[in-house]
């Protein structure tokens, strides 16, 4: 299968300060890619869509002046948490959309966020 | 409203087969999805269906009828690994992926 990469593994931060989350597609374009959040024993939940030069689509609820997407190259996508709180603690997983099996999104290993 | 709906946990003994069910009602399908979820980790893609039948791969197999609207995932020979989250996904017609909630597998000795 297509292989995702998602750097960096662990983040702790202050409260107030801003983590950038890096998405690479390895060995394959993808011109979507996904970013989810995921909270302990909780579904995934999706919170954006980024596309390749154009500006993503936010969820219903996730404020996009705090989580700033963007999808440069067909190969890279990152998010930035700007200013980052407790409550944003979570587990981010990105994932890229390959055409092989049709539409069929790769993930990334994720990213396990603490913010103090 | 679109819906997928899935065992919230199931349990089973190592060795043996356990059938996973999906249902789901979607505006459109253009295919579904299995991937798999261990703990602490991100989702590991399993299998595709988009037209009806069985697909095997090694010990995990994926069947679909699209005019019920449903899918399983059949794993056999379990092992202790197999202890996972099981994810059903559908692709509807606007290429958007839903995703069910995740049937929790507890495979027990």
């Amino acid at each position: 299968g297509a292989v995702v990469s998602q750097h960096p593994s662990w983040v702790i931060c202050k409260s107030g300060t801003s983590v950038k989350i890096e998405c690479r597609s390895l060995d394959f374009q993808a011109t979507t890619m996904f970013w989810y959040r995921q909270f302990p024993k909780q579904s995934l939940m999706l919170m954006a869509t980024s596309n390749e030069g154009s500006k993503a689509t936010y969820e219903q609820g996730v404020e996009k002046d705090k989580f700033l997407i963007n999808h440069a190259s067909l190969t890279l996508s990152t998010l930035t948490v700007t200013s980052a709180h407790p409550e944003d603690s979570s587990f981010y997983i990105c994932s890229a959309r390959a055409g092989f099996p049709q539409e069929t999104q790769y993930f990334g290993p994720g990213t396990r966020l603490l913010v103090l | 409203g679109q819906n997928i709906d899935q065992p919230t946990e199931m349990t089973a003994t190592e060795g043996a087969i356990v059938q996973i069910n999906c249902t789901y009602q979607t505006s459109g399908f253009n295919g579904l999805f299995w991937y798999q979820q261990h703990a602490g980790e991100a989702p590991t893609f399993l299998s595709y269906n988009v037209l009806d039948g069985l697909e095997e791969k090694g010990r995990f197999s994926s069947f679909l009828s699209r005019s019920k609207g449903y899918s399983y995932l059949l794993l056999k020979e379990l092992q202790m690994k197999d202890s996972a989250s099981y994810l059903c996904a559908v692709l509807d017609s606007n290429y958007q992926l839903i995703w069910g909630a995740g049937t929790k597998l507890i495979i027990k000795p």
